[in-house]
C-alpha cells in the first residue's frame, strides 16, 4: 500500500544552519505531496505542497521539490530560526474517489539560539 | 475566515468511561476528517465524511468508536468504553474539494 517514510528525529540545529528533512514515498499513480508543520499544542498547518513531478513548493523560506525518479520530497531551508522548532510531517494525497492523505511519522526539529 | 473549531481541548477520563468530541469545520467544506495522533506518531485517519455520508471508516474501531455528521456540518466522535490505549490527540480536519486539509487544534485525551 501507499506509504510515507521520513527521517527519524529529533533534528537539532543551531540558528542559521541549513535544514534538510528527508521524505520518500511509495504510491501508485501520481499523488500530490505535502509538508505540514505542527507547533507545540497546535494542530497541523499546511506548509507547502507540490502536485506533479518537478514542481517545487515553497513557503516561509522552506522548499521541497517533487522528484518522481527518486520518489522523494525532501524539505529544505537555508537558514533556520528558533521559531522553526516544531514537528514536520510529510504526506501524500491520492484520489481514491474521496481523497486520502497518508502521513509520515513526523520529524521533530529543535533550533537552538 | 474562521478555522476548524474543536472542543474540548483537553479531557481526562478513567478507562471504561465514555467521552465525546465535537468539531465544527470551515464553512463550505464538504469533507470532514477525524484523526487519531498518538504521541510520537503521525495522524492516523479514523473516519472521513463527504457531507453527511461516510467515505472511509476502515480504521475506525467500530466496537468502541462512533462518529456522526448530522446535516453535513458539525461532527461528533465518541468513544465508549475508553481504553488506556485510546490516550492520544484527536484531530479534526476539513477540506473543500482539492484535498488540501485544514486542521483544528485537537483534543488531548488522557485515559487513566
Amino acid at each position: 500500500g501507499d506509504s510515507v517514510t521520513q527521517m527519524e528525529g529529533p533534528v537539532t540545529l543551531s540558528e542559521e544552519a541549513f535544514l534538510t528533512i528527508n521524505c520518500t514515498y511509495t504510491a501508485t499513480g501520481y499523488p500530490s505531496l505535502f509538508w505540514y508543520v505542527q507547533y507545540p499544542g497546535e494542530g497541523l498547518q499546511l506548509l507547502l505542497k507540490a502536485t506533479k513531478a518537478d514542481d517545487k513548493g515553497s513557503n516561509k523560506g522552506f522548499e521541497a521539490t517533487y522528484r518522481k525518479e527518486t520518489t522523494s520530497f525532501h524539505l529544505e531551508k537555508g537558514s533556520v530560526q528558533v521559531s522553526d522548532s516544531a514537528v514536520y510531517f510529510c504526506a501524500l494525497l491520492r484520489n481514491t474517489g474521496g481523497f486520502k492523505t497518508i502521513f509520515g511519522a513526523g520529524t521533530r526539529l529543535f533550533v537552538k539560539a | 475566515e474562521a478555522g476548524v473549531a474543536q472542543s474540548p481541548r483537553y479531557k481526562i477520563i478513567e478507562k471504561r468511561q465514555s467521552v465525546a468530541f465535537w468539531c465544527n469545520p470551515i464553512s463550505g467544506h464538504a469533507t470532514l476528517y477525524w484523526y487519531q495522533q498518538i504521541l510520537g506518531q503521525g495522524p492516523k485517519l479514523l473516519i472521513q465524511f463527504q457531507n453527511n455520508g461516510v467515505v472511509d471508516d476502515s480504521q475506525l474501531p467500530k466496537d468502541r468508536f462512533s462518529a456522526e455528521r448530522l446535516k453535513g456540518v458539525d461532527s461528533t466522535l465518541k468513544i465508549q468504553p475508553a481504553k488506556l490505549e485510546d490516550s492520544a490527540v484527536y484531530l479534526c480536519a476539513s477540506s473543500f474539494d482539492s484535498g488540501e486539509q485544514y486542521f483544528g487544534p485537537g483534543t488531548r485525551l488522557t485515559v487513566t
